[in-house]
């Protein structure tokens, strides 16, 4: 069964601090995702990877940056944190870079990290 | 741009009572389409999808959905709710591009 594991389930922090949020599947996927998820919104992508180095930003990744050195852990940046940033955060990956175009393989999800910025 | 609208916001029912969720998108090609469950506390999890084929999709725990193109729609059912099925439940699409859009998702609650 894949395992997507995310570092923290709460976090909080404080306005202006660098924030890493850290991902890691075990399942050999080349796709992750970073999403996050607030009440009436749904849930929008922030940044995906489908290779090691490789990154694209997603539709909301204005503050955020990540970072994908090895294939299994992908890591979300928040660089000066604010507190319209507080969020919950899902991280998600799923198999082989064509799949994201032809989607024949879902996406598999980590618990989330509430991340609160005060 | 695509989206994906699911206009039930909130839903509440009684156990036993019928269940049907809206799902409608935005784009005229060919599509991939999901159905994602999150119960409290948990992770996001599939919970049916559709690529080809059969428009009839059945998924886990007697939930299924019907694509119906003319519609631009993907409404998932149930024909008897159950506590346990209190959740969020978000519709996802896949139209031709790299990324998966979701709706904004309908929290149901159901009662004994």
């Amino acid at each position: 069964d894949v395992k997507v594991t995310q570092s923290s389930r709460y976090l909080v922090k404080r306005t202006g601090e660098k924030v890493f949020l850290e991902c890691v599947q075990d399942m050999d996927h080349e796709n992750m995702f970073w999403y996050r998820q607030d009440p009436g919104l749904g849930l929008r992508l922030i940044y995906f990877s489908y290779d090691v180095k490789m990154k694209e930003k997603g539709d909301i990744p204005e503050g955020y940056s990540v970072s994908r050195e090895k294939k299994e852990r992908f890591s979300l940046i928040l660089e000066s944190a604010s507190t319209n940033q507080t969020s919950m955060y899902l991280c998600a990956s799923s198999l082989n870079r064509e799949d994201i175009y032809y989607s024949n393989q879902p996406q598999h999800f980590g618990d989330g990290t509430r991340l609160s910025i005060l | 741009a695509q989206s994906v609208s699911q206009h039930n916001h909130h839903v509440i029912l009684s156990e036993a009572a019928s269940l049907e969720l809206g799902c409608n998108y935005s784009y005229g090609g060919t599509v991939n389409l999901f159905w994602y469950v999150q119960y409290p506390g948990q992770h996001l999890q599939l919970l049916l999808k559709y690529f080809s084929g059969d428009p009839l999709v059945k998924g886990i725990k007697g939930f299924e959905a019907e694509f119906i193109k003319s519609k631009f729609s993907f409404n998932l059912r149930k024909p008897s709710v159950q506590w346990s099925d209190t959740a969020e439940y978000f519709c996802a699409v896949n139209a031709g591009t790299d990324k998966l859009i979701f709706g904004t998702g309908t929290r149901l609650q159901v009662f004994p």
